[in-house]
Parts: structure tokens; C-alpha cells; sequence
């Protein structure tokens, strides 16, 4: 069964302090693994789409990579607008919905 | 341009009412989806269209959902009759192709069962 796991469930930060969050995948040949940032009360937005392992996106203080097995978040140098839940997802066998991870909430405090 | 739209912010009924939601999808986007998050749980697919025709309902958890696209335009998606465990938020998404996995999101529909 296509799986999505992200950690931590939480993650509080000082401005400024880098880390990474991590979004491992079980699926039977990976279609792409997508990124979104959701805040309170608001839809996901989209943030990055990885096709391949060892394919990188950036974005501003974010930076997405792939492995073959999971992928992470790299937040550097993060400010409290940072401050959301970064969902991972990735493409079902049939290419045409989303399979959701439960997210991480960040939270940035200056 | 308009975003994904979806009405109402949140409905509060008892069980065994129907509710029924709208989502007006981007202009132009041919597909779009309906995604639902019960407290605790992850985001699912409900169901996905292509223009007017369902491409993927395998999301749908019984047949006390009903959705519809009529004319390639605007959604609706029918709880009847509604149950406990359909509390929750149901988001609305659209697209122009498939493949890039980039979704564009309504705020959502919160749906409380009394």
C-alpha cells in the first residue's frame, strides 16, 4: 500500500536556526513527490515537485530534496513568516491523485 | 485571477440532514478534485474529475456522497444523509494537466456533524 510518514509532527524553531524535515514514501514506482505549505484556516499551496532521485528545488529559504526512499525540507535560516505545515504527498499508481502525508508544523519564534 | 472558491466556510448540521457543497475551480482548469481531512488524519482523495466526467472516484467513501461537475464548470459534492464521521474539511482542488502534481486549493468546507 502507498504510504506517506513525516517528521517530527512538530518542530518549533529560533529565528534563524536551520533544520530539515523528513517525508519518507512507500509506493510502487514513484510518479513525483510533491510539497505544499499550509496555514490556519487556508487550502495547501504548492511548493516544489522532485521527479528523481537526487533532484534538488529551491525556493527562497526552502530546498527540497529526493532520495529514493524519502525526501526532506531544508529550512535555512527560517523567519516566523516560515511559521505553517509543510505537507509531502506523492502521485497514487494511477498518477491522478495525491497520497498526503499528516504534515509537520513548523513554528518560528523570534 | 480568481482562486479556487468554495462555499460555505463551514455548514453545522445534525445527522441524517444534507449538506451540500460548491467549489468553482480556476477558469480554464479541466480537472479538478475533491479532498477531505478528518480531525487527526492525513489529507484524502475523494474523487477526481476531468471536465464534466468522473476520471477517479475511488476516494469516495460510500454512496451517501454524491458529486457532480455539470457543464465542466463548477462542483457540487452532496452528503445525504449525513453521518458522525463525516465532520470535517473538505477541499476543493484544480488543475490544467495532471502529471505536475500542482494543485491549486480552496480555502475549504468545514463540515460539523451535530
Amino acid at each position: 500500500e502507498d504510504q506517506v510518514t513525516q517528521s517530527p509532527e512538530a518542530l518549533r524553531l529560533q529565528e534563524g536556526e536551520s533544520s530539515s524535515l523528513n517525508c519518507s514514501y512507500t509506493v510502487s514506482g514513484l510518479r513525483g513527490l510533491f510539497w505544499y505549505r499550509q496555514d490556519p484556516g487556508k487550502g495547501p499551496e504548492f511548493l516544489f515537485t522532485l521527479y528523481s532521485a537526487g533532484e534538488e528545488k529551491e525556493k527562497e529559504r526552502l530546498k527540497a530534496t529526493l532520495t529514493k526512499k524519502e525526501s526532506f525540507l531544508h529550512i535555512t535560516a527560517p523567519k516566523p513568516e516560515d511559521s505553517a505545515t509543510y505537507l509531502c504527498a506523492v502521485h497514487n499508481q494511477a498518477g491522478t491523485a495525491l497520497i498526503f502525508g499528516k504534515g509537520t508544523t513548523l513554528s518560528v519564534s523570534s | 485571477e480568481a482562486g479556487v472558491t468554495q462555499f460555505p466556510s463551514h455548514s453545522v448540521i445534525e445527522k441524517g440532514q444534507t449538506v451540500t457543497l460548491r467549489c468553482d475551480p480556476i477558469s480554464g482548469h479541466d480537472n479538478l478534485y475533491w479532498y477531505r481531512r478528518v480531525m487527526g488524519k492525513e489529507i484524502k482523495f475523494l474523487l477526481h474529475f476531468v471536465k464534466e466526467s468522473k476520471q477517479d472516484e475511488s476516494g469516495m467513501p460510500n454512496n451517501r456522497f454524491l458529486a457532480e461537475r455539470t457543464g465542466g464548470t463548477y462542483s457540487t459534492l452532496k452528503v445525504q444523509p449525513a453521518e458522525l464521521e463525516d465532520s470535517g474539511v473538505y477541499f476543493c482542488a484544480s488543475s490544467q494537466g495532471v502529471a505536475t502534481g500542482e494543485l491549486f486549493f480552496g480555502e475549504g468546507s468545514r463540515l460539523t456533524v451535530l
